[in-house]
């Protein structure tokens, strides 16, 4: 039983192209992200959504478009990519109090040519 | 703001030999901190957290992380390093503001395990 799902595991494409990353949950979470992680391994939250509500945006380019169609699920679309959106993106739910673990999906590595 | 500092970026260490990874962190209350570890290629596993109560926090894999607010830190340590531990590690800090909490990484440290 996978607890953090996310499709595809590896997305290679052009310059300019759109393309979406999907994320499901099975574990009954409120509150899902999409993180960044840069080629030095850097992790930057982009977005949260509870309750297929959006409660954080951090100053990402509005070329990113999360998706939440029901709380299980937190997809993410990125229009007109670009070299510098190359990086793992991931996933991850939490069941609602700060205090709470997140868990991680196992990752997109998203390469742009 | 919140943020967090991971000083060593690279460690190497044997096995069998004990590991403190540093964490200091910034943040204007109690703060949330955990410790995260990503294997080669895998999405991130939580380590331990602290939030409240004892300050010398156990976690799995036989880590174990001390919060000290006079000093701002929240260490890693292992007493003795298995092979199966090289990976990298990440600190996070994080607040209680109801659903908007979100965490802040540190950097990362890479440890390499040598036998």
């Amino acid at each position: 039983d996978t607890a953090v799902s996310q499709t595809p595991k590896y997305l290679v494409t052009q310059m300019g192209n759109d393309k979406s990353i999907k994320c499901e949950q099975n574990l009954g979470h409120d509150t899902m992200y999409w993180y960044k992680q840069d080629s030095k391994k850097f992790l930057k939250i982009m977005f949260s959504y509870n309750n297929k509500e959006l409660i954080i945006n951090e100053t990402v380019p509005n070329r990113f478009s999360p998706k939440s169609p029901d709380k299980a699920h937190l997809n993410l679309h990125i229009n007109s990519l670009e070299l510098g959106d190359s990086a793992v993106y991931f996933c991850a739910s939490r069941s609602g109090g700060a205090g709470d673990e997140q868990f991680f999906g196992p990752g997109t590595r998203l390469t742009v040519l | 703001a919140q943020s967090v500092t991971q000083p060593d970026i690279h460690i190497t260490v044997s096995e069998g030999a004990s590991l403190e990874l540093r964490c200091n962190y910034s943040y204007g209350a109690t703060p949330y901190l955990f410790w995260y570890v990503q294997s080669p290629g895998q999405g991130l596993q939580l380590l331990l957290k602290y939030f409240s109560g004892d300050t010398l926090v156990q976690g799995i894999k036989g880590f174990e992380a001390e919060f000290k607010r006079s000093q701002s830190s929240f260490n890693l340590r292992k007493p003795s390093v298995h092979w199966s531990d090289a990976a990298e590690y990440f600190c996070a800090v994080g607040g209680n503001t109801g659903t908007a909490s979100k965490l802040t990484f540190g950097t990362g440290t890479r440890l390499q395990v040598t036998l």
